[in-house]
């Protein structure tokens, strides 16, 4: 079963342009995990945020998290055509739970 | 690099045969995750394993199993295969079994059944 829920499916858009993508998610959570995957390549963790924070970053990441609304976004700033990849926004399927659910994930495309 | 370790990296193998996929964790971390990846299924949980005992089941086939061995390392087992079995299949690791530790894959084991 699916927790969460990427949106758009696909996004393309020009180098040095701001990337948003969105999660919404079904359950109550305790954390929620963002994930990029190179085409054929393995999963690598960008970014995890607790269910007690409302924003984070790392680099040209920030993640925002809405529990209220169960959702979250990811937007990468002035992307870079290394940033085309997979996006995946990943949850536990119930509070406590350790392993996580992947959404269908976002593909983005940088155009140079 | 994660520091998981999945090997054989490629397979290709016959419909009815039995593959094995082995992984290692990262240094430290005592739990580790499967998952399938397949086009029309996403990516999908397996199993858990927590300090060599099974601690959650996904949509795993009971085709399938997998055991996490006193070092750690887990294999995951896949017989009467099957055409739909073709996919990546992930192994993860984190150090703890308690929620909100990051979680960490390795680069796959692509699974090609001909």
């Amino acid at each position: 079963s699916q927790q969460g829920e990427e949106d758009p499916q696909a996004l393309s858009i020009q180098e040095g342009e701001n990337a948003t993508m969105n999660c919404s998610y079904k359950t109550s959570i305790n954390n929620l995990q963002w994930y990029r995957q190179n085409s054929g390549r393995g999963l690598v963790h960008l970014i995890l945020i607790r269910s007690n924070e409302r924003e984070k970053h790392s680099g040209r990441l920030r993640v925002t998290l809405d529990t209220s609304k169960k959702s979250s976004s990811l937007l990468i700033t002035a992307s870079r055509a290394a940033d085309t990849a997979s996006y995946f926004c990943a949850t536990p399927p119930r509070r406590g739970a350790q392993k996580l659910v992947f959404g269908q994930g976002t593909r983005l495309t940088i155009n140079p | 690099d994660s520091g998981v370790t999945q090997t054989p990296k490629h397979l290709i193998t016959a419909t009815g045969q039995r593959v094995t996929l082995r992984c290692s964790p990262r240094s430290g971390d005592l739990s580790v995750y499967w998952y399938q990846q397949s086009l029309d299924q996403g990516l999908q949980f397996l199993i858990q394993y927590y300090n060599g005992e099974e601690r959650a089941k996904g949509n795993i086939l009971e085709r399938f199993s997998a055991q996490q061995f006193p070092d750690l390392h887990s294999e995951l087992n896949l017989s009467s295969l099957e055409l739909g079995d073709s996919a990546l299949y992930f192994c993860a690791s984190s150090v703890a079994s308690g929620p909100g530790n990051t979680i960490y894959f390795g680069e796959g084991s692509w699974l090609t059944v001909v």
